[in-house]
């Protein structure tokens, strides 16, 4: 079973206003990845690390979030001003290596935008 | 790049029936590894199958599938579906390199009714 941890489960934030979520991967997990699950149950990639650092991530993440794995903290993916389309299913997984390897996924972060 | 494609959006079967859930990808590369996960309500995403070698079948939990790079499809099957078999499947392609990457279906949703 899983053992990532993500909070707050869930968030609801007015337009504009920052949305923070946490994640605490699997011990021993070097790679990190952030998606989001839309309203299609779609799972979009957003960004990964390895250790602190970032693997890749897509456009939007670039511009509109903020991201980051420091050493012996969570990780965290913040929203720096929301969006009505932000609001979905936020999932985090870790692995042991950022491909070929198996994910394990925490229960997510559902964000509502209002 | 690479893609993975899950043509139906929700299967609905009677329990008992036999279950195939359908995933081609495709790829320049030779060393994908494909994966099933399955994501019940409430719950985390987790692993339900990881690809062998060409044409060999992986099993799990009475679901099986099999790796078929001539014609790029790694369907998911079972024989006798059952209620608590109703989730969210997807097919998700990586590959055995730093490419940081692991490509996700669009996902099928499968419902088992009594």
């Amino acid at each position: 079973n899983s053992k990532v941890i993500q909070t707050p489960r869930y968030l609801v934030k007015g337009q504009g206003q920052k949305a923070k979520m946490r994640c605490i991967p699997e011990k021993g997990h070097p790679v990190v990845f952030w998606y989001q699950q839309n309203k299609n149950n779609e799972f979009k990639f957003l960004i990964n690390f390895q250790n602190q650092e970032v693997l890749q991530q897509i456009d939007m993440t670039e511009k509109r979030f903020s991201a980051e794995c420091p050493s012996n903290s969570p990780c965290s993916l913040e929203i720096q001003s929301s969006e009505a389309g932000d609001s979905a299913l936020y999932l985090c997984a870790s692995s042991f290596r950022a491909s070929s390897y198996e994910q394990y996924f925490g229960p997510g972060t559902r964000l509502t935008v209002l | 790049g690479d893609s993975v494609t899950q043509k139906e959006g929700l299967v609905t079967l009677t329990e008992g029936l036999p279950v195939m859930l359908n995933c081609t990808y495709q790829t320049i590369y030779s060393n994908a590894f494909l994966f099933w996960y399955v994501h019940y309500l409430n719950e985390s995403p987790r692993l339900l199958l990881k690809s062998s070698t060409d044409n060999k079948r992986t099993e799990h939990q009475g679901f099986h599938a099999t790796l078929h790079k001539s014609s790029s499809s790694f369907h998911l099957q079972k024989s006798s579906a059952q209620l608590s078999d109703s989730a969210l499947y997807y097919c998700a392609l990586s590959r055995s390199s730093n490419t940081n990457k692991v490509v996700f279906g669009t996902g099928t949703r499968l419902q088992v009714l009594p």
